[in-house]
C-alpha cells in the first residue's frame, strides 16, 4: 500500500456522461498530481495541485477539471465522456511543491480505470 | 511530442542475466532523470534516479547510466530476478513541476 488512495478503481459508463474520481494522497504530502495513462501511452501529465491551489498544468482537456480540498484530497472531473477518454488514470502526491529541488519522488496510487462505452 | 522515448516495448531475459532498459530524450532542459517500476494492479513505484550533473547512480542491483550528449540513458538490472517483471517507465524533469514520462517497457525475467 503506497499510502496514496484512489476511487473508485474500475469505472464504466457512457459516452456523454460525467465522473469524478477521487485521491487521498499520503499523509503529510501537500501536493497532488493527476495523470493520464491510455492504451500504449505513457503517462500524461494532466494537473497539479500544492495544498488547494493548481501550481501546474499539463495536457488537461477543456472538459476535464479538477480541485484540491482543504483536507487535501483531490478530485478530477470529466464531462461530456467520449470513446477516448478511457484510460487508466493515475492521483501521485509528494511532500515538496514541485520538482525543482532535485528528487521530488512522485507516490503513486493504483489508479482508476475509467471505460467509457 | 513524446520528449521521453522508450523504443522498446519489451523485454525478456533469464534469470540472473543483465536486463538493460533504454530511454531517449529529446529536451536538453531535463535536470533529472527517474526509473519507476509498475506492477499490474498497482501505480508505479519509484525505483531509482539521476541527476544531470551525474552521468551513473548505483543502488544494489539497479543502476543507471546518463549519456548527455547523447540524451540517453539506461536501467540496468544485474542479477535480474523473477520479481524483477514488471513495466519500467522512465521520466525526466526539466525542473519546472513538470515529470515526463516514457511509454514503458515492459521486462519478463525468466526462471
Amino acid at each position: 500500500d503506497s499510502g496514496v488512495t484512489q476511487t473508485p478503481k474500475h469505472l464504466i459508463t457512457a459516452t456523454g456522461q460525467r465522473v469524478t474520481l477521487r485521491c487521498s494522497p499520503r499523509s503529510g504530502d501537500l501536493s497532488v498530481y493527476w495523470y493520464q495513462q491510455s492504451l500504449d501511452q505513457g503517462l500524461q501529465f494532466l494537473i497539479q495541485y500544492y495544498n488547494g491551489e493548481e501550481r501546474a498544468k499539463g495536457n488537461i482537456l477543456e472538459r476535464f477539471s479538477a480541485q484540491q480540498f482543504p483536507d487535501l484530497h483531490s478530485e478530477l472531473n470529466l464531462s461530456s465522456l467520449e470513446l477516448g477518454d478511457s484510460a487508466l488514470y493515475f492521483c501521485a502526491s509528494s511532500r515538496d511543491t514541485g520538482l525543482q529541488y532535485g528528487a521530488n519522488v512522485l507516490t503513486f496510487g493504483a489508479g482508476s480505470r475509467l471505460t467509457v462505452l | 511530442d513524446q520528449q521521453v522515448k522508450q523504443n522498446s516495448p519489451s523485454l525478456s531475459v533469464q534469470e540472473g542475466r543483465i536486463s538493460i532498459l533504454n530511454c531517449d530524450y529529446t529536451n536538453s532542459m531535463f535536470d533529472y532523470f527517474l526509473w519507476y517500476k509498475k506492477y499490474p494492479a498497482e501505480g508505479p513505484t519509484f525505483l531509482i534516479s539521476i541527476s544531470s550533473i551525474k552521468d551513473k547512480n548505483e543502488d544494489g542491483r539497479f543502476t543507471v547510466f546518463l549519456n548527455k550528449s547523447a540524451k540517453h540513458l539506461s536501467l540496468h538490472i544485474v542479477p535480474s530476478q523473477p520479481g524483477d517483471s514488471a513495466v519500467y517507465f522512465c521520466a525526466a524533469s526539466d525542473g519546472a513541476n513538470n515529470l515526463f514520462f516514457g511509454t514503458g517497457t515492459r521486462l519478463t525475467v525468466i526462471p
